[in-house]
Parts: C-alpha cells; sequence; structure tokens
C-alpha cells in the first residue's frame, strides 16, 4: 500500500532563508505526487503536482519540488521564505486502488523575522 | 466560480444529538470525500464516494453516515455513536481519476462538542 513520511512536524526558519520540506513515499506502482499548503482554519490548497515528465516541478508561490525516484523522495524547496509561506504543508501520493490520494501528517512551517 | 462550498463553518453539537453537515461542489467532478483532522494527525478518510447513489467507508467510517443522491452533493452526519466528534471536517473533489488530477477542497466545518 501506499504511504507518505514527513520528516518534522515542525520547520522553523528565517524570514529569507531557504525552506525545504521532506517528504517520502512508498509505491508498488509509479506515483502521482502533489504538496498542498493550509492556512489556519481553512482548507487544502495545491501548490503543486508530479504526474509524468519533468522531475522539477514548479507550482504557485515560488514554490517547487523534485522527483527523485531513487531516493523515493518528493521535497519541497522555496529559495527564500516569507512570512505569508507559514502555514501547514501535506504531501500526498496517489493510492494504489480507485481515485483515493494517501496523505502524510502533516509539517507546520514557522517563519521568523 | 467553481468550487466546494461547506456550511456551517462552525457547529456546535450538544451530547446524544446527530448532525449534518453539508458539503456542495459545482465542478461537475464524480468523486466526493470527507476527511477529518485532529491537531498532529494529519488527514484521516471518513467516507468517499465515485459515483452517485454510492460511497465506500474510510479509515474511521464508525459513527459517520453520508448520502450521494445527487452529483453535486455530499452531506455527513456525525451521529450519536461518535463518541469524540470535536475536530475539523474537510470535504474534497475530484475528477475521475482524482490521483492524477489531485483534490479541490472546500474551506472546512469546525465541529465543537458543548
Amino acid at each position: 500500500a501506499q504511504s507518505v513520511t514527513q520528516l518534522g512536524s515542525h520547520v522553523s526558519v528565517s524570514e529569507g532563508a531557504l525552506v525545504l520540506l521532506r517528504c517520502n513515499y512508498s509505491s508498488s506502482v509509479p506515483p502521482y505526487l502533489f504538496w498542498y499548503v493550509q492556512y489556519p482554519n481553512q482548507g487544502l490548497q495545491l501548490l503543486l503536482k508530479y504526474t509524468t515528465g519533468a522531475t522539477l516541478v514548479k507550482g504557485i508561490n515560488g514554490f517547487e519540488a523534485e522527483f527523485k525516484k531513487s531516493e523515493t523522495s518528493f521535497h519541497l524547496t522555496k529559495p527564500s521564505a516569507h512570512m505569508s509561506d507559514a502555514a501547514e504543508y501535506f504531501c500526498a501520493v496517489s493510492g494504489e486502488y480507485g481515485n483515493k490520494l494517501v496523505f502524510g501528517a502533516g509539517t507546520i512551517l514557522r517563519v521568523k523575522s | 466560480d467553481g468550487g466546494i462550498t461547506q456550511s456551517p463553518k462552525y457547529l456546535f453539537r450538544k451530547e446524544g444529538q446527530n448532525v449534518t453537515l453539508s458539503c456542495e461542489q459545482n465542478l461537475n467532478h464524480d468523486a466526493m470525500y470527507w476527511y477529518r483532522q485532529d491537531p498532529g494527525q494529519g488527514l484521516r478518510l471518513i467516507y468517499y464516494s465515485q459515483i452517485v447513489n454510492d460511497f465506500q467507508k474510510g479509515d474511521i467510517a464508525e459513527g459517520y453516515s453520508v448520502s450521494r443522491e445527487k452529483k453535486e452533493s455530499f452531506p455527513l452526519t456525525v451521529t450519536s455513536a461518535q463518541k469524540n466528534p470535536t475536530a475539523f471536517y474537510l470535504c474534497a473533489s475530484s475528477i475521475s481519476p482524482g490521483q492524477i488530477y489531485g483534490y479541490t477542497f472546500g474551506s472546512g466545518t469546525r465541529l465543537t462538542v458543548v
């Protein structure tokens, strides 16, 4: 069965510093991978997704992620953190059966001024 | 604009009461989902439906019920059998197959037992 591990339930960075949120997955089939962002008391918003093709995927708000099959990873990065990036981030992988996505436990990003 | 509407935003339930959370979408999506979110536990799947008049239990279906009489609507009832219902509930929808296109989420309903 598919699974997702997000390393670090909380990550803290200074404003202007690199953001790196880690996601490792397991899948018995070629995966589709997603990153979502959630602001307090709101739903999840799609940041970016990998389906096929180029392994470096660019998303909204300056975020990007790279699919590395050999490392079963899909880490999310942003070169320079902004205060507005403070939120919870979820990695997800396509489910093996049906239409379901499997979500990681989430990483809360804190941005310090 | 197309999207998913969840109502109400905040809901309070007394012990022993059933309550129904509304989820409506105008995206013409086939599949719909209900998730429960608790601090530090990520998203847990309650029920999902891939077509009208059909739905499947997720990982934590006990104490919940759903219906899918229309493509646009997927209401969730939290019954008195759910012993710890206080949580944030998220509804989502997807074009079938959802694993390629991802999900679109509503803005959530926060349920509190008083």
